[in-house]
């Protein structure tokens, strides 16, 4: 099947630095999703892109869909304590739903206040 | 709200027992799914369906059964075939294969413990 490549894997940051990762792809995807999961609950999703180029923001997370689609990227800015979680991505690609879907295996954020 | 209900929260499991898991929508979704997460490995499909009565296979579907008799359910049962059952398990729901702009939604997982 499809390999999704996230990085960084983990990262430690100071309160209020910017922070930025990365997914990866052999193939090309029609949907990138971006998930923060915090310990014992499920993923929450934080943004969804659907085309080539697109740049979308949801508060202070930001992520686009690279334009070759074999990538995407999700930047937090200003970071706060409540941002510590695993976030994840997630690429659907252009054959099947979402039963097609390949997850990243996370990237764990840990603020120091 | 509109949301994914999965229950129990927590659930052990003896040797030889099957185990169900409950997963609710009232999103009014026709596809729903259920994923196995373990430590340091991204989610595997073991179940989906795109439609009542109707179900399909995923990459890990050995030691686990469902059922999709009601389209806000999706009932998950753990076989005692499935030797390694001790995970997080996670149900997901989306509108449909052919919706636009679709987004595929989790619950709140359950973890299965072996005793």
């Amino acid at each position: 099947g499809q390999q999704l490549n996230q990085s960084p894997q983990s990262m430690f940051i100071q309160e209020g630095e910017d922070v930025s990762m990365n997914c990866t792809s052999s193939s090309i995807f029609n949907t990138w999703l971006w998930y923060k999961q915090d310990p014992g609950e499920g993923p929450v999703l934080l943004i969804a892109l659907y085309k080539a180029g697109e740049l979308t923001s949801n508060g202070r997370l930001t992520a686009q869909f690279g334009i070759t689609r074999k990538d995407s990227f999700l930047n937090i800015s200003a970071s706060i304590p409540s941002d510590v979680g695993i976030y994840f991505c997630a690429g659907q690609p252009p054959s099947g739903g979402y039963q097609k879907v390949t997850f990243g295996i996370g990237t764990k954020l840990q603020v120091i206040p | 709200d509109g949301g994914i209900t999965q229950s129990p929260k927590y659930l052990f499991r003896k040797e030889g027992q099957n185990v169900t898991l409950s997963c609710e929508q009232n999103l009014n979704h026709d596809a729903m799914y259920w994923y196995r997460q373990d430590p340091g490995q991204g989610l595997r499909l073991i179940y989906y369906s795109q439609i009542v009565n109707d179900f399909q296979k995923g990459d890990i579907a050995e030691g686990y059964s469902v059922s999709r008799e009601k389209k806000e359910s999706f009932p998950l049962t753990v076989t005692s075939a499935q030797k390694n059952p001790t995970a997080f398990y996670l149900c997901a729901s989306s509108s449909g294969t052919f919706s636009t702009n679709e987004k595929l939604f989790f619950g709140s997982g359950t973890q299965l413990s072996v005793l």
